[in-house]
């Protein structure tokens, strides 16, 4: 299974945009790049997913770099609510299987 | 929205005894997981379903088994539990094989093995 590779932890200000990093560089052709979050007490929650084109949705936008070997994960206005643990996760082929890393910890000062 | 609950938030359970953990989901998903998650470890994958009364093993399945007997309920146990097995379990669904397909997750269920 391809590995992700992110920092540990980031500090933001409220209000300004974060990014977030993640090298893949084992990918493979077939592996879609997918970013989760984890907020205290809770579960992981989706936040987006691309193959190879930048995608936007209401909660993020993921930057995919031409070669694929590394992605960022962008939050144009962070707020406290954002405070959580980031994970960069390779979807395993057709199996479904999410492989989760260390993820990082994203800090955001009011 | 998807709702993927669990039995309980926390459960305290003692060495030797069996220990079951459900999860339900309300989207008529195909797949189910479970996931434990510890400290310095992240999240690891025991068992997953892709059907009703299929299962497959994950990452860690050793001293846990897994029944789906209905295609909403997944459920994990725990034979003998313990000490070890203490920990964060997180049960999640998606709707169909595709490998991009979104998870969701419940709340998790935060069981102590004394």
């Amino acid at each position: 299974d391809a590995k992700t590779t992110q920092p540990n932890s980031m500090e933001s200000n409220e209000e300004e945009p974060v990014h977030l990093p993640c090298n893949h560089s084992t990918i493979s052709g077939t592996d879609y790049i997918h970013w989760y979050r984890q907020l205290p007490s809770q579960g992981p929650e989706y936040v987006i997913h691309g193959l190879t084109s930048n995608v936007n949705n209401r909660m993020a936008s993921l930057a995919i770099a031409e070669d694929r070997k590394s992605s960022t994960l962008i939050l144009h206005r962070a707020t406290l609510r954002d405070a959580a643990v980031y994970y960069c996760i390779l979807l395993s082929g057709n199996t479904g299987k999410l492989i989760f890393g260390q993820g990082t910890t994203l800090q955001v000062k009011p | 929205d998807v709702k993927v609950t669990q039995s309980s938030r926390y459960l305290v359970k003692r060495t030797g005894e069996k220990v079951f953990l459900e999860c339900v989901q309300d989207m008529d998903h195909e797949n189910m997981f479970w996931y434990r998650q510890d400290p310095g470890l992240g999240l690891r994958l025991i068992y997953f379903s892709y059907d009703v009364k299929m299962k497959e093993k994950g990452d860690i399945p050793e001293g846990y088994s897994v029944s789906r007997e209905k295609k909403e309920r997944f459920s994990l146990i725990l034979e003998s539990a313990s000490t070890n097995q203490t920990s964060m379990y997180l049960c999640a669904s998606s709707l169909g094989p595709a490998d991009q397909e979104t998870q969701y997750f419940g709340p998790g269920t935060r069981l102590l093995v004394l």
